[in-house]
């Protein structure tokens, strides 16, 4: 069974950073590109950023660009979101995702929440 | 490429036959896919490539559509059904539409 789990998440003050991980099990990690989804409260998704499969490549949305990093360790079968410069736009519920076909995401973690408050 | 679903939400009974729209400001080229997300939960993939139908998802749910402009059909309403819907768009760039809830009468 494909299970995906964030971890890292909570409140965190304006302009510090704060790095969530994905743990990975029931499929060969390295064999997909990877994705972090997030959904401010009661808003829509929006696509934060990408992987390719030995993280070579890297893409981001425009609101995050500059100031998000996303990683992978394909021994440890984890990926990885380094926030830095939070800000309060970026509270949200931080989802990760696995790509398939291209670039659809078919298999989601339950998501971790980030508050950026002071 | 922006994404504009309609309605915004939905109002339907069981049984009914319910279709969601979503334009692309410009042409999607078929990468186009349909996610339910009920509350509390992360989105399921439903459809991908316009109308092929993931794994594990009932066929009541179909999709369709070319260029700008698609549209995902539920041919009978059930109650678990009850979710917000969201298009998503993967041949420039990657954007989601901003959903369509649907509420069960």
């Amino acid at each position: 069974e494909v299970q995906l789990v964030e971890s890292g998440g909570g409140l965190v003050q304006p302009g510090r950073s704060m790095k969530l991980s994905c743990a990975a099990s029931g499929f060969t990690f390295s064999d997909y590109y990877m994705a972090w989804v997030r959904q401010a409260p009661k808003k829509g998704l929006e696509w934060v950023a990408s992987i390719s499969y030995e993280g070579s490549s890297t893409y981001y949305g425009d609101s995050v660009k500059g100031r998000f990093t996303i990683s992978r360790d394909n021994a440890k079968s984890t990926l990885y979101l380094q926030m830095n410069s939070l800000r309060s736009e970026d509270t949200a519920t931080y989802y990760c995702a696995r790509h398939v076909n291209y670039y659809v995401m078919d298999a989601w973690g339950q998501g971790a929440s980030v508050t950026v408050s002071s | 490429i922006q994404l504009t679903q309609s309605p915004s939400l939905l109002s339907a009974s069981v049984g009914d036959r319910v279709t969601l729209s979503c334009k692309g400001s410009q042409n999607i080229n078929n990468y186009l896919a349909w996610y339910q997300q009920k509350l509390g939960e992360a989105p399921k993939l439903l459809i991908y490539k316009t109308n092929s139908l993931q794994t594990g998802i009932p066929s009541r749910f179909s999709g369709s559509g070319s260029g700008t402009d698609y549209t995902l059909t539920i041919s009978s309403l059930h109650s678990e059904d009850l979710a917000t819907y969201y298009c998503y768009q993967y041949n420039n760039g990657l954007t989601f539409g901003s959903g369509t809830k649907l509420e069960i009468k």
